[in-house]
């Protein structure tokens, strides 16, 4: 069965610094991983999706995530945080064979002046 | 592009009540998708729709909640004898057609308070 397992429930960064947002996905098959945002009361945007093409992929609003088969892991990052980029993230795996999708449990991203 | 709508954005019922959200998907997207998200977690599948078929029905769909997309464009979510543990951020979502490469794209949801 697919799953995935967000390592952090909450991060904390200052505006400017790196942010690195963890995920580790277990899988028997090659995945489909996404990473979703929710602002609050909000749904969900699509931030970027691994579908087995490149293994670092680029997203919107500078965030990108590299898939490692290796360590199975699709961690999200941004070099330089924004005030905007506050909000709640969500890895996220495709179940084979179907359109439905596994959520992880979140991480809350604050970003301090 | 007009993005999915959900409506309505909350709703506060009794215990007990029947309550009644719809879905517009973006047009033209064939799939429709229905999650269900409570406090600190993230959202998980109830059900989803090709055009006017619902093809899969979570688990956590008990018989007192019915999903239908009667005409394979808008679709409407019921549930019936509400109970407390119905409170929650009720998502739809939409794709142009099935398959890993369609992202779905998400309404901002409806939440579901019950008194």
């Amino acid at each position: 069965a697919q799953s995935v397992t967000q390592l952090d429930s909450h991060v904390s960064v200052s505006e400017g610094t790196p942010v690195l947002l963890r995920c580790n996905y277990s899988s028997s098959y090659s995945p489909s991983l996404f990473w979703y945002v929710q602002h609050p009361n909000k749904g969900l945007q699509l931030l970027l999706k691994y579908t087995s093409a490149a293994t670092l992929v680029k997203g919107i609003n500078g965030f990108e995530a590299e898939f490692k088969k290796s360590e199975t892991s699709f961690h999200l990052t941004k070099p330089s945080a924004h005030m905007s980029d506050a909000a709640e993230y969500f890895c996220v795996v495709s179940v084979e064979g179907t359109d439905k999708l596994i959520f992880g449990t979140g991480t809350r991203l604050q970003v301090f002046p | 592009d007009t993005g999915v709508s959900q409506n309505p954005r909350h709703k506060i019922t009794k215990r007990g009540q029947n309550v009644t959200f719809r879905c517009d998907p973006i047009s033209e997207h064939n799939r429709l998708y229905w999650y269900r998200q409570t406090l600190g977690q993230g959202p998980e599948f109830l059900t989803y729709f090709q055009n006017e078929a619902q093809l899969e029905k979570s688990r956590l769909l008990s018989d007192r909640f019915s999903a239908e997309r009667p005409k394979g464009s808008f679709s409407t979510l019921e549930i019936q004898r509400t109970e407390q543990g119905d409170s929650a951020m009720y998502l739809c979502a939409s794709s142009l057609d099935g398959g890993s490469n369609q992202p779905q794209h998400f309404g901002d949801g409806t939440r579901l308070s019950i008194l």
